[in-house]
């Protein structure tokens, strides 16, 4: 299996901060067309909903605060903006392989 | 709107069974690979199995390999994970997920809480 790893493993930020979330994957997990790579967003509570598909591509509804960028091992999940509704834990999952998600990143009010 | 609900979780022994549904609607369910994925309490997710749109190719994480069956029933938009011979650390939050593209999960369901303990 394709193991995911994410860093920090959690935050603190305040409104309006820029914040970068950086997921590592054990093996190249894109080509020249693709990016195998999602970022989802999980409030306390509640279903994850996606963010980031394809490693850049944002999904429909999703502010265009959010961004996503990377290839190959490394990927990078960016809140150019920080808001109040966006405290929350952020997973990137890998959908190259058998799909697996790293451990989490949560961000919080510092 | 895309609609996922899910059913059937509750309090089972060790080495008992549960069988898990999730109804969709707002689209064409067969149209669509479907996945469950859960959480356990306080950690993080973890994908246990797929179908694809006709339910003919099915995938399974291999912490749960030969004791969960996904299945599912396009004539009645269901979707099913028979779960059998549980353990203690099958304890989690299950979420019913559309894949879209395949094994990306563009919508959720609520989840349904399994809990095994004696």
């Amino acid at each position: 299996d394709i193991q995911m790893t994410q860093s920090p493993s959690s935050l603190s930020a305040s409104v309006g901060d820029r914040v970068t979330i950086t997921c590592r994957a054990s093996q190249i997990i894109s080509n020249h067309l693709h990016g195998y790579l999602n970022w989802y967003q999980q409030i306390p509570g509640k279903a994850p909903k996606l963010l980031i598909y394809d490693a850049s591509k944002l999904q429909t509804g999703v502010p265009s605060r959010f961004s996503g960028s990377g290839s190959g091992t490394d990927f990078t999940l960016t809140i150019s903006s920080l808001q109040p509704e966006d405290f929350a834990t952020y997973y990137c999952q890998q959908s190259y392989g058998s799909p697996t998600f790293g451990p989490g990143t949560k961000v919080d009010l510092k | 709107e895309v609609q996922l609900v899910e059913s059937g979780g509750g309090l089972v022994q060790p080495g008992g069974s549960l069988r898990l549904s999730c109804a969709a609607s707002g689209f064409t369910f067969g149209r669509y690979a479907m996945s469950w994925v859960r959480q356990a309490p306080g950690k993080g997710l973890e994908w246990v199995s797929g179908a694809s749109g006709d339910g003919g190719s099915t995938f399974y994480a291999d912490s749960v390999k030969g004791r969960l069956t996904i299945s599912r029933d396009n004539s009645e938009n269901t979707l099913y994970l028979q779960m059998n011979s549980l353990r203690a650390d099958d304890t989690a939050v299950y979420y019913c997920a559309r894949e879209y593209p395949v094994t990306t999960f563009d919508s959720w369901g609520q989840g349904t809480l399994v809990t095994v303990s004696s």
